[in-house]
């Protein structure tokens, strides 16, 4: 069965970098493209950016371009987020989503919270 | 970016009525080119991650109970809920992936 598996909470300064990596299993990992979204405590869900795990090719929300990284390890199955530049109102819980193909968000990782402090 | 609006933001529904949710999109998100609508609801209950019911506006994931319908096309949509049952209760998103970036509407919360 699919499952994505992200990696542990992190707590970091402002100012600082986070790398979040979703182990994915049971399907094509370089087939489907990766999403990601955030969800800041009580809120709502914000799509930050793609990844194709083929080409490695990706984009990211025009408020993330600079400071968002997405990479993948196509021998691991794994994609990774990182986001620098780190300020308190980057506290959230991150999500990986596999797209079916290049179309809707079928699975989740069960999310990463990552607490920024000042 | 394509903005998605649902109504209302919360209900209150008695065990085995219906709970009917909407959403509204700034623009179409039916593609011309394959007559597919890209738009999806998920569930999402506390401290878990969203989980996608209905996807292309009316179609059943897998394992989703039948008691969960999407219905609209082009702007208007519709999740409807028919026999609410208790483990229904949790907040419901409708998210376009028309295009990037992908947007969601702001939820809503359904409560027994």
């Amino acid at each position: 069965q699919v499952q994505l598996v992200q990696s542990g909470a992190e707590v970091k300064k402002s100012g600082a970098s986070v790398r979040v990596s979703c182990k994915a299993s049971g399907y094509s990992f370089v087939g489907n493209y990766m999403h990601w979204v955030r969800q800041a405590p009580g809120q709502g869900l914000e799509w930050m950016a793609w990844i194709n795990p083929n080409t490695g090719g990706s984009d990211s929300a025009q408020k993330f371009k600079g400071r968002v990284t997405l990479t993948r390890d196509t021998s691991i199955s794994t994609a990774y987020l990182e986001l620098s530049g780190l300020r308190s109102d980057d506290t959230a819980v991150y999500y990986c989503v596999k797209s079916w193909g290049n179309s809707y968000g079928d699975y989740w990782g069960q999310g990463t919270l990552v607490t920024v402090s000042s | 970016d394509i903005v998605m609006t649902q109504s209302p933001d919360s209900l209150a529904v008695s065990l085995g009525e219906r709970a009917t949710i909407n959403c509204k999109s700034s623009q179409t998100l039916l593609y011309r080119s394959n007559y597919k609508t890209y738009l999806g609801w998920f569930q999402q209950k506390p401290g878990q991650p969203p989980k996608l019911l209905i996807y292309w506006a009316s179609t059943r994931e897998s394992g989703v109970p039948d008691r969960f319908s999407g219905s609209g096309s082009g702007t208007d949509f519709t999740l409807t809920i028919s026999n609410l049952q208790a483990e229904d209760v949790a907040v419901y998103y409708c998210q376009q992936y028309f295009t990037t970036p992908w947007t969601f509407g702001q939820g809503t919360r359904v409560e027994i």
